[in-house]
Formats: C-alpha cells, sequence, structure tokens
C-alpha cells in the first residue's frame, strides 16, 4: 500500500527553527517531494531529494534517508509568511505522486 | 511563461447534476495531472493524461472522467453530482510527467454541490 506520515498541526515562533518530520511506505518509491501550500492557494513546489542526504536551499532543508523511510523539511529563521501546510509527496516508478495528509504550520509573532 | 490555468474558479451545483473543469497547462508541458483536495482527506489522485492517453489512474469511481486534447489542454467531467464531491479539484502539469518532474499546480477549481 501507499501511506504517508505527517504531523497535523505544529506551532512555532517567529525567528526560530522547525522541523516537519515525514515518514512514508511507498511501493517503488523513486524520490521525495516537498510542497508548501498557502490556505486558498495552490502548492508550489519546495524541494526534491532522491539521494540520502540533506539538501540546503535558503532558509529551507530537506534530508531523506531512504533506508528508514524517513524524511524532515528544516524551517530556520522563521517568519510570518511562512504559516501554510506542508506538504509531504512520494514520487514513485511508474505510478502517480503521492501526497501526505499535509502539516498546517502556524508562526507565532 | 504563463502558469497554469483553470476555469471556472467557483462552481455551485446542485445533486445530480454534472459538471465540467479545464485545465490549461504551461505550454510545452505535457501532462496534466488532476487532484480533489478536502480538507479531510488532503490532495487525492484523480488521474493523469499524457499526449492526450490517461496514463494513470486513482481510485475514485467511474463518474470521474477525464480527456485531454491536441493542444494538452485537459477537462475532467463528473457525472451525477453528490454532496461528498464538493471539493478544492486542482490540476497539475508537468513537462514530461517522469521521475522527479515537478508539478506545477493551477489555482483550482471549487466545487459545491447543494
Amino acid at each position: 500500500g501507499q501511506n504517508i506520515d505527517q504531523p497535523t498541526e505544529m506551532t512555532a515562533t517567529e525567528g526560530a527553527i522547525v522541523q516537519i518530520n515525514c515518514t512514508y511506505q511507498t511501493s517503488g518509491f523513486n524520490g521525495l517531494f516537498w510542497y508548501q501550500q498557502h490556505a486558498g492557494e495552490a502548492p508550489t513546489f519546495l524541494s526534491y531529494n532522491v539521494l540520502d542526504g540533506l539538501e540546503e536551499k535558503g532558509r529551507f532543508s530537506s534530508f531523506l534517508s531512504r533506508s528508514k523511510g524517513y524524511s524532515y523539511l528544516l524551517l530556520k529563521e522563521l517568519q510570518m509568511k511562512d504559516s501554510a501546510s506542508y506538504l509531504c509527496v512520494s514520487d514513485n516508478y511508474g505510478q502517480n505522486f503521492v501526497f501526505g495528509p499535509g502539516t498546517r504550520l502556524s508562526v507565532l509573532p | 511563461k504563463a502558469g497554469v490555468t483553470q476555469t471556472p474558479r467557483y462552481l455551485i451545483k446542485t445533486r445530480g447534476q454534472q459538471v465540467t473543469l479545464s485545465c490549461s497547462p504551461i505550454s510545452g508541458h505535457r501532462s496534466v495531472s488532476w487532484y480533489q483536495q478536502t480538507p479531510g482527506q488532503g490532495l487525492q489522485f484523480l488521474f493523469e493524461y499524457f499526449s492526450e492517453t490517461q496514463r494513470n489512474k486513482g481510485n475514485f469511481p467511474g463518474r470521474f472522467s477525464g480527456r485531454q486534447f491536441s493542444n494538452s489542454r485537459s477537462e475532467m467531467n463528473v457525472s451525477t453530482l453528490e454532496l461528498g464531491d464538493s471539493a478544492l479539484y486542482l490540476c497539475a502539469s508537468t513537462s514530461l510527467g517522469g521521475q522527479g518532474d515537478e508539478q506545477y499546480f493551477g489555482p483550482g477549481t471549487r466545487l459545491t454541490v447543494t
């Protein structure tokens, strides 16, 4: 089966660091996306990991461990505009993308 | 380069009716995927079209159908609407729909069934 788990909600303070975890069990796994979705808007691409390890892109970093079926998205120097849902998405060979339920992050002043 | 566009943006229908939603992908993109997004279920994959052929299909009833035209524009149709079909319908395009291809999402069509 295809299953992706991530926390439903998280809260953090402006300027802080937050880590959003994702575990997946998907067949034919190729790589893992992270998307950001603000309320009422379409998802937008943040990152894509194929190899194990950490990939850094500005304030956002994404980590993948294929052997553990685990990924996380790290957001540094949080800003109010980072309040959004973060979607963990599995990319699978010959199949469609599988989206996790999303983690709604609230950044407080 | 223009983004993915979807029409209409909002739609209200009554139970039993049918509806057609339209999606125009980014110019040059040949793969279009459709998703249903509801608060409780997140994004659920409906189907993917590539070069006018349905390449993948999710677990939705036959009331949900789609097609793609030679210019890569795609439509999805829902017949005999049910209250539970109320959702945000998103389409996303990629150049080829291959592994690792980033999906570009449209703004969505919010369908309300009363």
